[in-house]
């Protein structure tokens, strides 16, 4: 079945240091690719998507790009705040509905200042 | 406009009773999924209603059912709790084909 992996946190990083988390997935179609971030007692955001291959989502100055041939969306910031501490989750789904979503384990990120 | 609302924020069961949680979508979304959270499985998707139907399912036992209401409220119930059922419950809301799922802040479930 389709799986997503992500790698494992938790990530420190210093304020305006870079970012990358990284993600693959296996699908067996053509899947949608979702970034999801999840701050202290809320649900999940919608932070940025890709829907083919070779797109770039982008959002809050946060990227990631939709690479078909390395079955990755690697998760990138130039420079990160401490307001981007959250859990941040790889998705993706092959529905046309975007339902279900399959995760990934989730990578918590701290950002000290 | 008003997000995805989940009702109660935290329930305490105990195990084997049976506990409802409640969904309202966002206004005009008629299709909402729910998901289990735990820290062993992550986040794992339960199933999903569009309009009164279900229309996909996950890979949980008979115990989790759900339904929903014509005016796209859900609720999913969980019947003869065990321990390992405590998780984070979310409800999310779309408007298909292809549209973002926003999620509410979700039920806490904790059984005893």
């Amino acid at each position: 079945g389709d799986s997503v992996t992500q790698m494992e946190g938790p990530v420190t990083l210093s304020e305006e240091a870079f970012l990358t988390i990284n993600c693959t997935y296996t699908a067996t179609g053509y899947p949608s690719l979702f970034w999801y971030v999840q701050y202290p007692g809320e649900g999940l955001q919608l932070l940025l998507k890709a829907t083919k291959a070779d797109d770039k989502g982008s959002n809050k100055g946060f990227e990631a790009t939709y690479r078909k041939e390395t079955t990755s969306f690697h998760l990138e910031k130039g420079s990160v705040q401490v307001s981007d501490s959250a859990v941040y989750f790889c998705a993706l789904s092959e529905s046309e509905g975007n339902t279900p979503l399959v995760f990934g384990k989730g990578t918590r990120l701290s950002v000290i200042a | 406009k008003a997000g995805v609302t989940q009702t109660p924020r935290y329930l305490i069961k105990t195990r084997g009773q049976q506990v409802t949680l409640s969904c309202s979508p966002i206004s005009g979304h008629r299709s909402v999924s729910w998901y289990q959270q735990t820290p062993g499985q992550g986040l794992q998707f339960l199933f999903e209603y569009f309009s009164e139907t279900q229309r996909n399912k996950g890979n949980f036992p008979g115990r989790f059912s759900g339904r929903q209401f014509s005016n796209s409220r859900s609720e999913m119930n969980v019947s003869t709790l065990e321990l390992g059922d405590s998780a984070l419950y979310l409800c999310a809301s779309s408007r298909p084909p292809n549209t973002e799922a926003f999620f509410g802040q979700g039920t806490r479930l904790t059984v005893v």
